[in-house]
């Protein structure tokens, strides 16, 4: 069974300027959700994806935009990048909402914004 | 909105004692499920135990158990017979079922709890 895989592992960014993050699912789940972990803090939700659409959405503005593609793997894409962007981004991939609700985490990746 | 509180920022403990991790929740859902993770330095969120809500029967994974009250809205961990391996980030968290209305919110965390398990 394969495990949640995210790419880049790291990331350095200026502030304005856009990045896309990937993540592919656990094998055999179709939902994908994605958070923002600042230094020192628990993770907060950004959003979920299930069949290709945005299942749920957190607290954050509408620059920060996903997809989900067939083979149930995703990318979140932040544009305009700010400051208090730099976090570590976690996916997290689970089976259809309602069936199974323990969501499987991958390894992060820790975006640096200057 | 649902909060999560962990109230004890760190923790330190000998090595093969027992520590419990403290978590309380706010919600008005009657419906919904508690986890317990775990954050090794090496960042990779790792699912320790898992509760529904509607269970009373409170949840054991190993060494690893909760005291889950409903009532009270507490949801502790209990680890026993700590190891050096233990040594982590726990996080506390809540998910309200998908199905409760207005699409899916995801977990919500509480700050966490920084375990030293010492030698």
């Amino acid at each position: 069974e394969t495990g949640v895989t995210q790419s880049p592992t790291h990331l350095i960014k200026t502030r304005g300027q856009q990045v896309t993050l990937r993540c592919s699912s656990q094998s055999g789940h179709n939902t994908v959700s994605w958070y923002q972990q600042a230094l020192g803090q628990g993770p907060q939700f950004i959003f979920q994806y299930y069949r290709e659409e945005e299942n749920g959405r957190g607290n954050f503005p509408p620059r920060f935009s996903g997809l989900q593609f067939p083979n149930y793997s995703s990318e979140l894409n932040v544009n305009a990048l700010e400051l208090d962007d730099s976090a570590l981004y976690l996916c997290a991939s689970s089976l259809a909402p309602g069936r199974q609700h323990t969501q499987y985490f991958g390894p992060g990746t820790r975006l640096t914004v200057l | 909105a649902q909060t999560v509180t962990q109230s004890q920022p760190e923790m330190s403990v000998q090595e093969a004692e027992t520590v419990t991790l403290s978590c309380t929740y706010d919600t008005s859902e009657n419906n919904y499920y508690l986890f317990w993770y775990k954050q090794p330095p090496s960042r990779q969120m790792i699912l320790v135990i898992r509760q529904e809500a509607y269970k009373q029967q409170n949840a054991t994974e190993n060494r690893f158990s909760v005291n889950f009250q409903k009532a009270a809205k507490s949801f502790s961990l209990k680890i026993s017979d700590s190891q050096l391996g233990d040594t982590a980030m726990y996080f506390c968290a809540f998910m309200k079922p998908a199905n409760s209305g207005g699409g899916a919110d995801g977990l919500t965390f509480g700050k966490g709890t920084h375990l030293i398990i010492q030698p």
